[in-house]
């Protein structure tokens, strides 16, 4: 059984730009969260996704949006990219949110 | 808002030795995980606990939760080597479904 896979594995963008990471989840899993991973911060909650619909949102500003399609795939977009922007962003899925989470290998973004 | 500490956040070892990490959390949660990471590699499952009492041990890894004290401990019996990683708790509190709030992260070395 496939894992949940994200693309790209490595991204090196500017300032200002914007960005837009992949997420497909383990097949059957119809809930997909997002975290940004940083020395400083640590782990932090972006967003989750459920049927194509968001339920939970963290505590990041507006630059940064998601979505779901209805094969539960999710993308996130990070516009007018700053330097802080540059992290680990991972995705994890799961059945419905509410077991066990199951995590990507990450999108290394680096924001020059 | 949930908190969740962790400690100690770095932990140096002896081969064979025991230890336990601590997790506290702020505010009453019905699901509790510990999560592994090696260096520049995703998050692995590694224990999931959903009720007062519940111990896990998988190899040389024994996880306990109190929901009581809101505490959450890891044990590490007779350390090797394989076992140095960052480990870290997570909570989910509600009906916050695929939203996890982290711990800091220990840092843990087993060294001879």
């Amino acid at each position: 059984k496939a894992g949940v896979t994200q693309t790209p594995r490595y991204l090196i963008k500017t300032r200002g730009q914007q960005v837009t990471l992949s997420c497909s989840p383990i097949s059957g899993h119809r809930s997909v969260s997002w975290y940004q991973q940083t020395p400083g911060q640590g782990l932090q909650f972006l967003f989750e996704y459920f049927s194509e619909t968001q339920r939970n949102k963290g505590n990041f500003p507006g630059r940064f949006s998601g979505r779901q399609f209805s094969n539960s795939r999710s993308e996130m977009n990070v516009s007018t990219l700053e330097l802080g922007d540059s992290a680990l962003y991972l995705c994890a899925s799961s059945i419905s949110g509410h077991e066990k989470l199951f995590f990507g290998s990450g999108t290394q973004l680096s924001v020059l | 808002e949930l908190k969740v500490e962790q400690n100690p956040l770095f932990l140096s070892m002896q081969e064979g030795k025991n230890y336990t990490i601590y997790c506290n959390y702020s505010t009453t949660s019905d699901r509790l995980y510990w999560y592994r990471q090696d260096p520049g590699k995703s998050l692995e499952s590694l224990f999931v606990l959903l009720s007062n009492g519940a111990v896990k041990q998988e190899g040389r890894l024994m996880a306990s939760l109190d929901t009581k004290a809101r505490l959450s401990t890891l044990h590490i019996t007779a350390a090797v080597h394989d076992l140095s990683a960052t480990y870290f708790c997570a909570v989910a509190g509600g009906t916050s479904y695929g939203k996890l709030t982290f711990g800091q992260g220990t840092i843990l070395t087993v060294h001879p």
